[in-house]
C-alpha cells in the first residue's frame, strides 16, 4: 500500500543549530502534505500545510521563519528547524492524502515520526 | 470540523472485544467519522471510516448510532499489540488532498493479559 516515510526517525542536535527532517510520498504523488508535532503525552498539533511550488501555510502560532519548510517535487516536504532550542525538542510526524483509495473521502498516510532532541 | 469526545483511557482484557466510545453531537450531515490509532512512538495509523452505516474490515468494525451523534470502534479480539492511542475524527470527506485531519486528546487503550 501507499507509504509515507520519514527521515529521520530520531535526531540530536546541538542548541542553535538546524535540522532538516525529510518526508516522502513513496509510491503516489503529494501536492499537498501537512507537518504536525507531538510533545509527551499529547495530541498531534498541526504546525503548517505544506504545498507543493508554493509557499506552506502555518497555523496559528507556528514561526514561519522557525519552521522553514520546501515542497519543491510531488514526493517530498522538508521542514528545517532553525536554530534550535531545547523547547524545540518534540515528536515531528508529516502526512499526505492520497485521493482515490476510499469511499467518502481520501486516506490520510502518516510517517514514522522523526524524535528530535535539542541538547 | 465537528468537535469528539472520548474517554481519557480503557483498559481491555486480551482476548475480549474492546469498545472504544466517540461523542461527536455537533456532526454534520456531509462529514464522516474515521478512526486512527497511534502506538507509542510512531505516526497514526488509519483504521477505519464510515457516514452512517456500520462499518467492518480486517481491523475493527465501527458502529454510528441512527442519529450520527456518536460512534463506537470495536477492536473483536484485542490484542497486546492494539495497545495504542485511539484518535476519533469527524472530517467532510470528497474535499481533496489538501484538507487537514485535526486530531483530538484520544482514548488510551491498554490490553493486558
Amino acid at each position: 500500500g501507499a507509504v509515507v516515510s520519514q527521515h529521520p526517525s530520531w535526531v540530536i542536535c546541538k542548541s542553535g543549530t538546524s535540522v532538516k527532517i525529510e518526508c516522502r510520498s513513496l509510491d503516489f504523488q503529494a501536492t499537498t502534505m501537512f507537518w504536525y508535532r507531538q510533545f509527551p503525552k499529547q495530541s498531534l498539533m498541526l504546525m503548517a500545510t505544506s504545498n507543493e511550488g508554493s509557499k506552506a501555510t502555518y497555523e496559528q502560532g507556528v514561526e514561519k521563519d522557525k519552521f522553514l519548510i520546501n515542497h519543491a517535487s510531488l514526493t517530498l516536504s522538508t521542514l528545517t528547524v532553525t536554530s534550535a532550542h531545547p523547547e524545540d525538542s518534540s515528536f515531528y510526524i508529516c502526512s499526505a492524502r492520497r485521493p482515490g483509495l476510499v469511499v467518502g473521502g481520501t486516506e490520510a498516510f502518516f510517517g514514522q515520526g522523526t524524535r528530535l532532541t535539542v541538547v | 470540523d465537528a468537535k469528539t469526545t472520548q474517554p481519557p483511557s480503557m483498559d481491555c482484557a486480551e482476548g475480549r472485544a474492546a469498545n472504544l466510545p466517540c461523542n461527536h453531537s455537533t456532526i454534520s450531515g456531509n462529514e464522516y467519522v474515521y478512526w486512527y490509532r497511534q502506538i507509542h512512538s510512531q505516526g497514526p495509523q488509519y483504521i477505519i471510516h464510515g457516514l452512517k452505516n456500520n462499518e467492518t474490515n480486517e481491523m475493527a468494525s465501527l458502529i454510528i448510532t441512527e442519529d450520527r451523534k456518536s460512534s463506537t470502534l470495536i477492536l473483536p479480539h484485542a490484542t497486546l499489540r492494539d495497545t495504542a492511542v485511539y484518535y476519533c475524527i469527524v472530517f467532510r470527506g470528497n474535499t481533496g488532498t489538501a484538507s487537514k485531519l485535526t486530531f483530538g486528546t484520544g482514548t488510551r487503550l491498554q490490553v493486558t493479559l
